[in-house]
C-alpha cells in the first residue's frame, strides 16, 4: 500500500487566489481527517469524515475554507480566498477505525 | 483553548542520557493517549499509546507515564540515540478525534 497519498507536496500562490489540496487515503479506511500544521497550536483538526460524510468541521477556521469527500477514494481542502496567514502545513490522514496513518503533508505559503 | 499542552517547544539531550517529554491535558473524557514522532517533510508516526486506566506503557526504549489526577503525561526515551532526533506531538483521543499539542523538538547531542 502506497499510503495516504497528498498533491501538492509544496503550493505558493498569491492572496487572493483560491487553493485546492488533495489527498488520496488508504483503501478501506473509513475515516478521513484534516489537520494543520502550525508553530503556535501545533496540529490542529480541521474537519473529517466517516464514509465519506463530514463528521465534523467544527476546527474550520472560516468559510473560506471548504472540504469534500466525493468518494472514498479522494479528498479535497479548498481555501478561497487564500490569505498570508493560512501559511501553514496542511496534513491529510486516514483510519480503519482507530489508529491514524498520515501523509506526508502539504506546505502553503501564501504571499 | 488549547486542551493539550507541551510547553516545552524544543529539548536537548545527550546520546545515551534520558530524554523525558511531558504532556498536560484539561479534558477528563479523554480516553486514550499517544506520542507521534515527525521528521521533517514527513508526517507525524504513531510511536506508543496508553489507555486511560493504565499508568503505564513500554515499548522497548519508550515508556510513557500516565498521571491521571494531574492529568500529565510523560514520554521517557532511554538511553537516548541521535536518530531520535525529531519533533514529538502528545495526542489524546475524544471519540474518532485526535486532539494533538504543540509538538516539542528533541535533539540528541553526540
Amino acid at each position: 500500500d502506497a499510503g495516504v497519498i497528498q498533491s501538492p507536496r509544496h503550493e505558493v500562490t498569491e492572496m487572493g487566489q483560491e487553493v485546492t489540496l488533495r489527498c488520496k487515503p488508504i483503501s478501506g479506511h473509513d475515516y478521513l481527517f484534516w489537520y494543520r500544521q502550525t508553530m503556535m497550536r501545533g496540529l490542529e483538526l480541521l474537519i473529517y469524515f466517516n464514509n465519506n460524510v463530514p463528521i465534523d468541521d467544527s476546527g474550520m477556521p472560516e468559510d473560506r475554507f471548504s472540504a469534500k469527500m466525493p468518494n472514498a477514494s479522494f479528498s479535497t481542502l479548498k481555501i478561497q480566498p487564500s490569505e498570508p496567514r493560512d501559511s501553514a502545513v496542511y496534513f491529510c490522514a486516514s483510519s480503519p477505525r482507530y489508529g491514524y496513518t498520515f501523509g506526508s503533508g502539504t506546505r502553503l505559503t501564501v504571499v | 483553548d488549547q486542551q493539550v499542552k507541551q510547553n516545552s517547544p524544543s529539548l536537548s539531550v545527550q546520546e545515551g542520557r534520558i530524554s523525558i517529554l511531558n504532556c498536560d491535558y484539561t479534558n477528563s473524557m479523554f480516553d486514550y493517549f499517544l506520542w507521534y514522532k515527525k521528521y521533517p517533510a514527513e508526517g507525524p508516526t504513531f510511536l506508543i499509546s496508553i489507555s486511560s486506566i493504565k499508568d503505564k506503557n513500554e515499548d522497548g526504549r519508550f515508556t510513557v507515564f500516565l498521571n491521571k489526577s494531574a492529568k500529565h503525561l510523560s514520554l521517557h526515551i532511554v538511553p537516548s540515540q541521535p536518530g531520535d532526533s525529531a519533533v514529538y506531538f502528545c495526542a489524546a483521543r475524544e471519540g474518532q478525534k485526535l486532539v494533538f499539542g504543540q509538538g516539542t523538538r528533541l535533539t540528541i547531542n553526540p
